[in-house]
This record gives structure tokens, C-alpha cells and sequence, in this order.
């Protein structure tokens, strides 16, 4: 089944350690993205991958990282949680760049105390 | 900066009403217009818009561009209780990467 799988779903942690948030596809697409939903501002966009390799920063990349080794892997990392990151992580994939449809994960709901 | 303005926020119909949702942009170099519906969880993929006046039809659904009024509305009729959720639209700009999400349009479809 063509899907985006994010990792976890729900996590509470703690202001300063720490995290990854998984995501793989595997419907070999070349672009993926991370998006961030808060109430009132709708989805945003924190970083984006054109293919192996290549990212770039979207409109609220500060205080993550991300990484694309792997065509079918784009982790987002959070050096040092903050209270202000808590919020809904959605990742999304797109055959190509532009993008057309996107195709999102299941969303991870982070909590940082 | 590219500005997403959809209307109303928030609508509350009973079953089998039609309801109307628009969108509003300003972008630049306009390139093409995604719809989403999102209920409890991910965004789903609704219809993609890049020439004016062409209706895109799917069911009960249909969704329209006009470039010149530099908008969208999408038309859902005879409405069903499954069609509760937040639908979303966001425009894409020409050499640009990062479609600008509005911030959606809650629909609540009363039995």
C-alpha cells in the first residue's frame, strides 16, 4: 500500500532533549516536506527535499534540521526541543518537484513541556 | 509574500444542503491551486486547478479556478455528514517549492 509513515505519533518530552521524528514513503518519490499545523495558522511549511540530498528551508525552518540520505527517508530533528514547537507534524511526499498531489503522513502530535 | 485568504472559517449545514467554500490568493507567478480535505488526521488530495474556468468534478464535489479574480471555490452538494472536516487550498507559485496552505475552512454536516 502506497503510504507516508511518520514516527512517532504522539510524543511528550521535555524542553531541551533531543528528537527525531521519522518519515518514510515508499512510493519513490523525489520530494518530501515537513509541515507543522498550529490552531489559527493553518499548515506551514518547516523544511522540503527535492531528492537525495538536496533541502531546503520553507517558511519556519528555525530550531530543526533535517536530513536525505535515503530517497525514501527525511527525518526531522529537534536539537533542542522548545515549548513553541509543540504542535502537529505532518510529513508529505510528491512524485515530483512543484509540487502535484501531495500525499501526507498520519501526522505526529509533539508535546515539550 | 504570498497571502492565502479562504472564507468562511468555519460552516455549519444540515445534510443535503449545498455548500459554497472559496479561496483567495495573491502569488506570484501563479502556477497551479491544490484543494485538500482534512478530517481527523493527514490532508487528502482533493483536486489540483491550473487553467481558469475548467470545473474539476469528483462525485458531489466540483472545484473551479479563476485566474482572473485571482480565486477558487469549491461547490459540495447535497452534503453528507462525511463531509465534515477542514478543506484547505493552497497556491503554488511559478519556481516556487512551498505551496502556501490558507488556513482552511471548517464544515460541520448536521444529520
Amino acid at each position: 500500500e502506497a503510504q507516508v509513515t511518520q514516527n512517532p505519533r504522539y510524543l511528550i518530552t521535555v524542553t531541551g532533549k533531543k528528537l527525531t521524528v521519522t518519515c518514510s514513503q515508499n512510493m519513490n518519490h523525489e520530494y518530501m516536506s515537513w509541515y507543522r499545523q498550529d490552531p489559527g495558522l493553518g499548515l506551514r511549511q518547516i523544511y522540503y527535499s527535492m531528492n537525495v540530498e538536496v533541502t531546503d528551508k520553507g517558511d519556519v525552518p528555525e530550531g530543526y534540521k533535517v536530513s536525505r540520505k535515503e530517497k525514501r527517508n527525511f527525518p526531522l530533528i529537534l536539537e533542542s526541543p522548545s515549548p513553541n514547537q509543540t504542535s502537529l507534524y505532518f510529513c508529505a511526499s510528491s512524485l515530483s518537484w512543484g509540487p502535484g498531489e501531495l500525499f501526507f503522513g498520519e501526522g505526529s502530535r509533539l508535546t515539550v513541556l | 509574500e504570498d497571502k492565502v485568504v479562504q472564507s468562511p472559517l468555519s460552516l455549519v449545514v444540515h445534510e443535503g444542503d449545498t455548500v459554497t467554500l472559496n479561496c483567495s490568493y495573491e502569488v506570484t507567478n501563479f502556477r497551479s491551486l491544490l484543494w485538500y480535505k482534512q478530517e481527523k488526521k493527514a490532508p487528502t488530495f482533493l483536486f489540483m486547478l491550473t487553467s481558469s474556468g475548467i470545473e474539476k468534478k469528483s462525485g458531489r464535489l466540483s472545484s473551479i479556478l479563476d485566474k482572473k479574480e485571482l480565486s477558487s471555490i469549491l461547490n459540495i452538494t447535497a452534503t453528507q455528514t462525511g463531509d465534515s472536516a477542514i478543506y484547505l487550498c493552497a497556491p503554488l507559485s511559478g519556481g516556487s517549492y512551498i505551496p502556501t496552505f490558507g488556513r482552511g475552512t471548517s464544515l460541520i454536516v448536521h444529520p
